[in-house]
């Protein structure tokens, strides 16, 4: 079975400037999740879905991140405007229920100049 | 809140050494545990979980056991090799069915030399 898909690999931007990344999940998986893993930490949840429905997003900074889920298959997380301390690798994952096993994709590596 | 506190890295080993990698948690009920592994520039896999106390997890010949006593869950291997090298999270997950999450800790980096 294919495995989670993210692009883009790598991003660099300058702060203030907006980004978007995108997550293609294992097929049928109805939950997916965003995290945020800096550098020398373990991943930290962003927002978790449940098909198009968001499930929690207490971590997600509200003010400059957001996230959609439209038709219940790919997911868009977006930042605007980025601040340098939003460098990180994004990962995205998906499980067939919540709480089942989490397949995660590559990440997207963010760099802010 | 829940909290996962894994052996402080970078670990360095010769090929076929005996491994362990100490983590323990903090939770307010019963957590499922699990041991994560990142290769270079690539996601997080699943490498082994335990849904119980005293249920042992186990994959590619690492072993870990869920030390309700202890609250521990320290991973181990016997002889490891060369391909081993990697980051290793430990992670829990607890939350009332539909929204359980998963907590990690902040990783161990293993470096195997030949």
């Amino acid at each position: 079975e294919a495995g989670v898909a993210q692009s883009p690999r790598y991003k660099i931007i300058e702060k203030r400037q907006s980004v978007a990344f995108w997550c293609n999940p294992i097929s049928g998986h109805a939950t997916l999740y965003w995290y945020q893993q800096i550098l020398g930490q373990g991943p930290k949840l962003l927002i978790q879905f449940q098909n198009n429905g968001v499930v929690d997003d207490s971590q997600l900074p509200k003010d400059r991140f957001s996230a959609e889920r439209l038709k219940g298959v790919d997911s868009t997380l977006k930042i605007q405007p980025a601040k340098l301390e939003d460098s990180a690798v994004y990962l995205c994952a998906s499980s067939s229920h919540p709480g089942g096993a989490q397949h995660f994709g590559d990440g997207t590596r963010l760099s802010i100049l | 809140g829940d909290s996962v506190t894994q052996m402080e890295g970078p670990v360095t080993l010769s090929e076929e050494a005996f491994l362990t990698i100490n983590c323990t948690y903090t939770a307010t009920g019963y957590p499922s545990l699990f041991w994560y592994v990142q290769y270079p520039g690539e996601g997080l896999q699943l490498l082994l979980k335990a849904t119980k106390a005293d249920d042992k997890g186990s994959n590619k010949g690492f072993e870990a056991t869920y030390r309700k006593e202890t609250t521990s869950f320290h991973l181990e291997k016997g002889s490891v090799q060369v391909s081993d090298s990697a980051v290793y999270f430990c992670a829990l997950s607890e939350g009332n069915f539909g929204n359980e999450k998963l907590t990690f800790g902040t990783g161990t980096r293993l470096t195997i030399i030949p």
